[in-house]
């Protein structure tokens, strides 16, 4: 099925582990984006990518790092997980920032 | 950076009634989106408006760009219904994502 995958669905670390959550779409879309959802907040933009080999910084990039080797894949990494970092990421891809298409999340606790 | 509010937060209706969502956003967009998410679940595109009304199934959706705000009905409502509807709107035609609202949890009781 076409759409955006992401892999793991649900995690726990313990605080200073490192992990990488992995988004891919085969919808051949340029634009892909990692966003954060907390209890009472508007999802929140971490970083996002208009294209393979770029990268940019969203509204809260600090303590993440993205990588897009493939146009096909977008990398969210977390280098020392804080319990601040406790969320459900939501990675969604678009054509030419029109419609958006999102995955179904992943839920991460850092203990 | 853009200021969108949905109104109201929480919403419990009877089967059957027709349900009304507002967003208001305070600063000029390019296109505005309306997406549904169910308890647990990943986010749904429902309708992408740069003007005027848009319907599927139903929903309806209506945009007032004069007034920067939009409206998500949906009329005979049904319990599969219940979700959280949220409101994000785009500024410009730039690459940087969506400014999102807080999202209305609606619940439709039988």
């Amino acid at each position: 099925n076409a759409g955006v995958t992401q892999t793991p669905k649900f995690r726990v670390l313990k605080t200073g582990q490192s992990m990488t959550l992995l988004c891919a779409q085969d919808m051949n879309h340029e634009y892909m984006y990692w966003y954060r959802q907390d209890p009472g907040m508007g999802l929140r933009l971490i970083h996002y990518s208009v294209g393979e080999g770029t990268t940019a910084k969203g509204e809260v990039p600090d303590g993440y790092n993205v990588s897009r080797l493939k146009k096909q894949n977008f990398l969210l990494g977390l280098e020392s997980a804080a319990p601040s970092q406790t969320s459900v990421y939501f990675c969604a891809s678009s054509w030419k920032a029109y419609g958006y298409t999102f995955g179904s999340g992943t839920r991460l606790t850092v203990v | 950076k853009n200021e969108v509010e949905q109104s109201p937060q929480n919403l419990t209706a009877q089967e059957g009634e027709f349900i009304t969502i507002n967003c208001s956003y305070s600063v000029g967009i390019s296109a505005l989106h309306w997406l549904q998410q169910h308890p647990g679940g990943g986010i749904v595109s429902l309708f992408m408006l740069s003007s005027g009304k848009k319907k599927h199934g139903r929903l309806i959706a209506t945009i007032n760009i004069q007034e920067k705000h939009s409206s998500l009905h949906i009329t005979a409502s049904h319990p599969r219904d219940s979700a959280v509807y949220i409101c994000a709107v785009r500024e410009g035609g730039g690459a940087d994502g969506l400014t999102f609202g807080k999202g209305t949890h609606l619940i439709i009781q039988p």
